[in-house]
């Protein structure tokens, strides 16, 4: 597609429910990044994935957050037995490889937790 | 490690005033550098960046960046802001090492008004 496209936009849940995140990137672009950006926050780091392999999972908080790609396409992030402090938005982006290209970001899903 | 540092979290401005948004980086080696800008409820969107070269760089939106090596500063200017300029702006710069994820400051609100 043109974009970065993630679904759902927005998604509420109760508290200890499983949610998945999908994020389809833009075609060509291998390297595909998960952020997290909690309310009045800057973005927080989570997962960066080169193809269908995940070099740096440092920004993960804890093992019920995980993250898949198939192939150079779509990506899930799952969160089991969610909390009240993973509300945020979560941000999906793409790009070529190399630090030189910068992100396409796609417009995030609102998750909230209750 | 890189890191940036915005030290405004808000900048109140006047409509057709210039305006100036710091972004300071730490690093002893070459660096790209980024400012991206996010609308209420949207994703981020790349203003500008710095790769090389000139070390006046333009963007979007009639927004430009001066890279200074002596103050490893880049920061944001704009001649005459718009309302509809309001909006978070980010400074970014990428980790570094074999990982390409960026490192993102923390924001600047830009208030405009009337």
């Amino acid at each position: 597609g043109a974009g970065v496209s993630q679904s759902p936009s927005n998604k509420v849940t109760e508290k200890g429910k499983d949610v998945e995140l999908r994020c389809d990137p833009i075609s060509g672009h291998t390297a595909l990044y998960w952020y997290r950006q909690r309310l009045g926050q800057g973005l927080e780091f989570l997962i960066y994935f080169q193809g269908n392999s995940a070099p740096d999972k440092s920004g993960l908080p804890s093992d019920r957050f995980s993250a898949e790609r198939t192939g150079e396409s779509v990506s899930t992030l799952t969160i089991q037995r969610t909390q009240q402090e993973d509300s945020a938005v979560y941000l999906c982006a793409s790009s070529f490889p190399g630090q030189g290209f910068g992100y396409t970001f796609g417009s995030g899903t609102r998750l909230t937790v209750v | 490690a890189q890191s940036v540092t915005q030290l405004d979290s808000q900048v109140p401005v006047f409509e057709e005033a210039p305006v100036e948004l710091r972004c300071n980086y730490s690093s002893s080696v070459s660096v790209y550098l980024f400012w991206y800008v996010q609308y209420p409820n949207q994703g981020l969107q790349l203003l500008l960046k710095y790769l090389s070269g000139s070390t006046l760089v333009k963007g979007i939106n009639g927004f430009e960046a001066e890279f200074n090596k002596s103050q490893t500063s880049f920061h944001l200017r704009k001649p005459s802001v718009h309302i509809s300029d309001t909006a978070e702006y980010f400074c970014a710069v990428p980790h570094g090492g074999a990982t390409n994820k960026l490192i993102f400051g923390t924001g600047t609100l830009l208030a405009v008004q009337p």
